[in-house]
């Protein structure tokens, strides 16, 4: 079952903040976060397994709520190179299998 | 280091006619390998997966087939394209036994007219 993610699309002013959701309905194992820039592939950004763990490097972060199911991927201080459409992909279990999420379309204006 | 390549980058067919893409991975053996479709409001759907040589998961009922002929090529084929088949088509691996990323290939950008 394909995660919901949410908003499907926000817009930044360079260093504002923002918050994009991911959540199953299903059990987790655990989440994946993606990012793509327009015509490319997507790229890996963290992975967060269950156990509630928070993981980030610079100034990306994400948390993981294993019980609620839902995965949270903070940006703050926002800057240009963050535009582009970021993934949540999800595991059920430990099966190797990711399903993703529609994508949420963050936009850095300066 | 591992690379994924990713052919043709681009190509344009009438409905009816055959389709194969291939990826192969270098600088490692054994990944698990994946087809993802991404076609506008849909986000990345899994197609197909394979943990080996010869064997193929399939996701969603479809007008496409995947092949592993070897441990580091993947193929995705169909013989008859469909319109709805257009969309940007993503080759990816990981490494068994480990909970890291995907790599995903260059993609393939597949219109049918």
């Amino acid at each position: 079952q394909q995660p919901v993610q949410s908003p499907q699309a926000v817009i930044l002013r360079e260093g504002e903040d923002a918050v994009i959701n991911c959540s199953s309905s299903k059990a987790l194992y655990s989440v994946h976060w993606y990012r793509q820039k327009h015509g490319e592939a997507p790229v890996f950004l963290m992975i967060l397994l269950k156990g509630g763990e928070q993981k980030g490097h610079e100034k990306i972060s994400a948390s993981f709520n294993e019980k609620k199911q839902q995965s949270s991927l903070y940006l703050t201080a926002s800057q240009l190179s963050y535009s582009g459409t970021y993934f949540c992909g999800t595991e059920s279990g430990s099966n190797y299998k990711l399903t993703f999420g529609k994508g949420t379309l963050l936009t850095v204006n300066p | 280091s591992q690379t994924i390549h990713q052919w043709p980058a681009t190509l344009v067919q009438p409905v009816g006619s055959p389709l194969s893409l291939e990826c192969t991975v270098e600088g490692t053996s054994n990944p698990n390998l994946y087809w993802y479709r991404q076609a506008a409001g849909r986000g990345l759907q899994l197609l197909f997966y394979s943990v080996g040589i010869g064997q193929i998961s399939s996701e969603v009922p479809q007008n496409l087939s995947a092949s592993r002929p070897q441990d580091r090529q993947f193929i995705l084929s169909s013989k008859k394209l469909l319109l709805s088949d257009s969309g940007f088509y993503l080759c990816a691996w990981t490494l068994k036994g480990t909970k890291g990323e995907l790599f995903f290939g260059e993609g393939s950008r597949l219109t049918v007219l």
